[in-house]
């Protein structure tokens, strides 16, 4: 068991770029959740899938986010044209069915 | 009103005490309730989680969960100052997991 692996730890870019993040989960886990937390708040929900299918994304989610999970295994995020508010560490956890999750170590997004 | 609310703290223990952190939900069909420690500028780490109504202890710590009060907390015993961290808890209603805003705790030696 070799954990969440997320990748890159530290992003930063200038307002307007487009970034990606991605994320292995734990091999034997089909859930895959990523969150984003700022200072002095738990972490938000974004997205969620099932294998490869993307089965839930938060209504608070602008049309500038896009997650996959092409093979059910890892996922990407991709945020385009990035703002001063994206600025966050973006975390991904990923479980069985029903069962607690387990966090990646983040990656920390700051926009300049 | 939001789905997993705490208080924020800094909730302040000496070293040995009993620290309390406590939890309410609103969705009365949230199924599990997790508790977990982040340490600054770390990832949430899993401590306890509980299905059902009643206490679960697992070493220092004890998680208890009150449906029909729709109440979680976390005890931790023998408190250490290496429990000195952001404490959250998470709520599995449906598929989503909530978490509150964490509660911050300080162990004093």
């Amino acid at each position: 068991d070799t954990g969440v692996s997320q990748d890159p730890r530290h992003k930063i870019t200038k307002r307007g770029q487009n970034v990606t993040f991605r994320c292995d989960p734990i091999s034997e886990h089909n859930r895959l959740y990523w969150y984003r937390q700022t200072l002095g708040q738990g972490p938000e929900f974004l997205t969620y899938f099932q294998n490869e299918a993307q089965l839930e994304k938060s209504r608070l989610l602008s049309d500038r986010f896009s997650a996959e999970r092409p093979k059910g295994s890892f996922s990407t995020l991709e945020i385009q044209r990035t703002e001063q508010g994206d600025s966050a560490m973006y975390l991904c956890a990923s479980s069985r069915q029903n069962q607690p999750q387990h966090f990646g170590d983040g990656t920390r997004l700051s926009i300049l | 009103q939001k789905e997993v609310e705490q208080n924020s703290g800094p909730l302040s223990v000496p070293e040995g005490a009993i620290a309390s952190l406590n939890c309410t939900y609103s969705d009365r069909g949230s199924q599990s309730f997790f508790w977990y420690r982040q340490y600054s500028g770390k990832s949430p780490e899993l401590i306890m989680f509980i299905y059902s109504n009643g206490d679960k202890e697992d070493g220092r710590f004890t998680a208890q969960l009150n449906k029909a009060s729709q109440y979680v907390s976390l005890l931790i015993r023998d408190s250490q100052p290496s429990d000195s961290a952001t404490y959250l808890c998470a709520v599995l209603t449906g598929n989503q997991f909530y978490f509150g805003t964490g509660t911050s705790l300080t162990v004093i030696p």
